[in-house]
C-alpha cells in the first residue's frame, strides 16, 4: 500500500532562514499534491496545491516543488518568522477522486 | 459565509458508551470527510459522505458510523468506545472536485474525545 513519509524528528530553524520540509511517497505517483498547516489544537488550513506536470509552485514565501523521480515534495518557507511555528501536513491524491490521506505532519519550530 | 462548525468542542466518555459528534459544513458545500487525529499523528481518514451517501471508508471498524442530512450537515457515531479512541476527531467540508478548484478540505476546529 501506498505510503507517506515526512520528517518524523521536529525542525528546528532560526528566524529569517529558509526552512524546508520534505515529503516523500511509494510506490505510484500522485496527480497533485496538497499542503496544510496545522495549530496545536485546531483543524489543518489549506495552504497549496502542486500538480504532477507542475515542478514547482509559489504563494508569497511559500514554494512547493515536485520531483516525480525522487517521489518526493519540498516545501519552503523563505525569510521564515516565529509566526510560521506550526505542524505541515502534505496530502498525495492519485485522482480527483482520491480521499485525502495525511502524512503524519512535521512540527517546524521557528526561533527568534 | 459561515466556516466549518464541531460540537461539542471537549467530551469524556467511558468505555462501552457510545458518542455523537455533529458537524455543520461550509455553505455550499455537498462532501463532508471525518478525519480521527491522536496525538502527535497525522489526521487518519475516517469516511466521506457526498449528498448524503457514504463516498468512501477509511481503515475502521462498523462500530464507526456516519450519517450526512439534506442540508449537508453530518454525524459521526462510534459505538462500544475503546480507550485508543481518545483523540481529536476533524469534521472537513469541501466542493466535488472540479477541473478549477483545489479540492481543499475546510476543517473545523475538531471534538476533543477523552475515553476513560
Amino acid at each position: 500500500s501506498q505510503k507517506i513519509e515526512q520528517n518524523s524528528e521536529a525542525l528546528n530553524i532560526q528566524e529569517g532562514k529558509t526552512a524546508t520540509l520534505t515529503c516523500n511517497y511509494t510506490n505510484y505517483s500522485p496527480a497533485y499534491l496538497q499542503w496544510y498547516r496545522q495549530d496545536p489544537g485546531r483543524g489543518p488550513v489549506f495552504l497549496l496545491l502542486i500538480r504532477e506536470n507542475e515542478k514547482e509552485k509559489r504563494k508569497e514565501r511559500l514554494k512547493v516543488t515536485f520531483d516525480t523521480t525522487l517521489k518526493q515534495s519540498l516545501f519552503h518557507i523563505t525569510a521564515s518568522q516565529p509566526a510560521d511555528s506550526a505542524t505541515y501536513l502534505c496530502a498525495p491524491l492519485y485522482s480527483s477522486a482520491s480521499k485525502i490521506i495525511f502524512g503524519s505532519g512535521t512540527r517546524l519550530s521557528i526561533r527568534p | 459565509e459561515t466556516g466549518v462548525t464541531q460540537s461539542p468542542t471537549h467530551l469524556i466518555k467511558t468505555r462501552g458508551q457510545q458518542v455523537t459528534l455533529r458537524c455543520s459544513s461550509q455553505s455550499g458545500h455537498n462532501t463532508v470527510s471525518w478525519y480521527q487525529q491522536a496525538l502527535g499523528q497525522g489526521p487518519q481518514f475516517i469516511f466521506q459522505y457526498y449528498r448524503e451517501e457514504e463516498n468512501g471508508r477509511g481503515n475502521f471498524p462498523p462500530r464507526f458510523s456516519g450519517l450526512q442530512f439534506p442540508n449537508y450537515s453530518s454525524e459521526l457515531n462510534v459505538n462500544a468506545l475503546e480507550l485508543d479512541d481518545s483523540a481529536l476527531y476533524l469534521c472537513a467540508s469541501s466542493l466535488a472536485w472540479g477541473r478549477a478548484n483545489t479540492g481543499e478540505l475546510f476543517f473545523g476546529e475538531g471534538s476533543r474525545l477523552t475515553v476513560l
